[in-house]
């Protein structure tokens, strides 16, 4: 089964510093695609980034960047030049491969910026 | 663009009570439609999918029922809460076939059954 392991509960950055949050992923399937999402204290969850497994570059969008070692089965998110907006909860998905309507999900990083 | 709505934003229960939320989707056709739990400080749960009208796959089994009698809408139902039923509800819409197309979630239903 897969799964989706995120190991740093709380982290605090500076503000306009970068800050990398670890995904890691376990599973045996050769194609999947994998996910991070902002949740703000508000609650909703925000799509940020996409990567998928036979991608040859790290997807980037703005300031957000994926930082994928496949060999290593990690998916790690890097923000760079932090602002305060960005304290929230991030969650990394992994989509199913053979059910796209799955998506397993971490257990989330809370990221705190400090001014 | 597509929005999706949820509603109530917030919800106090009785224990035994009946429960329905609602969330609808505008601006696309025939999107997968999604129910997920978060529990306090944790990930999500995926406790309902329906890929069409009334097309429900359920992956949790518990007292929850979902119903797609639109196809813009998804109604999670229960006839009779219980306390484990508390947390934060979140609809989500995706466009099917895409490998790449993430899920798009509502402002979610904080629900605390008492």
């Amino acid at each position: 089964a897969q799964k989706i392991t995120q190991t740093q509960p709380g982290m605090f950055v500076q503000e306009k510093e970068a800050v990398t949050l670890d995904c890691t992923y376990d599973t045996s399937d050769p194609s999947y695609g994998l996910f991070w999402y902002k949740q703000p204290s508000s609650g909703e969850m925000i799509f940020l980034i996409y990567q998928g497994s036979y991608d040859q570059q790290n997807a980037t969008e703005g300031r957000y960047s994926l930082n994928f070692q496949k060999a290593r089965k990690s998916a790690n998110l890097v923000i760079s030049a932090s602002q305060l907006g960005d304290s929230a909860m991030y969650f990394c998905a992994m989509r199913d491969m053979y059910n796209f309507n799955k998506f397993y999900f971490g257990s989330g990083t809370k990221l705190n910026v400090k001014p | 663009s597509q929005t999706i709505h949820q509603w109530p934003a917030t919800l106090v229960q009785p224990v035994g009570s009946p429960l329905s939320l609602e969330c609808t989707v505008e601006g696309t056709s025939n999107p997968n439609l999604y129910w997920y739990r978060q529990a306090a400080g944790r990930g999500l749960q995926l406790l309902f999918y329906s890929v069409g009208i009334g097309q429900i796959s359920s992956e949790v089994p518990q007292n929850l029922s979902a119903s797609r009698p639109q196809d813009r809408q998804f109604i999670l139902s229960s006839k009779k809460l219980l306390l484990s039923d508390s947390g934060f509800y979140l609809c989500a819409w995706r466009t099917p076939g895409l490998s790449n197309s993430p899920l798009h979630f509502g402002n979610g239903t904080r629900l605390t059954v008492t």
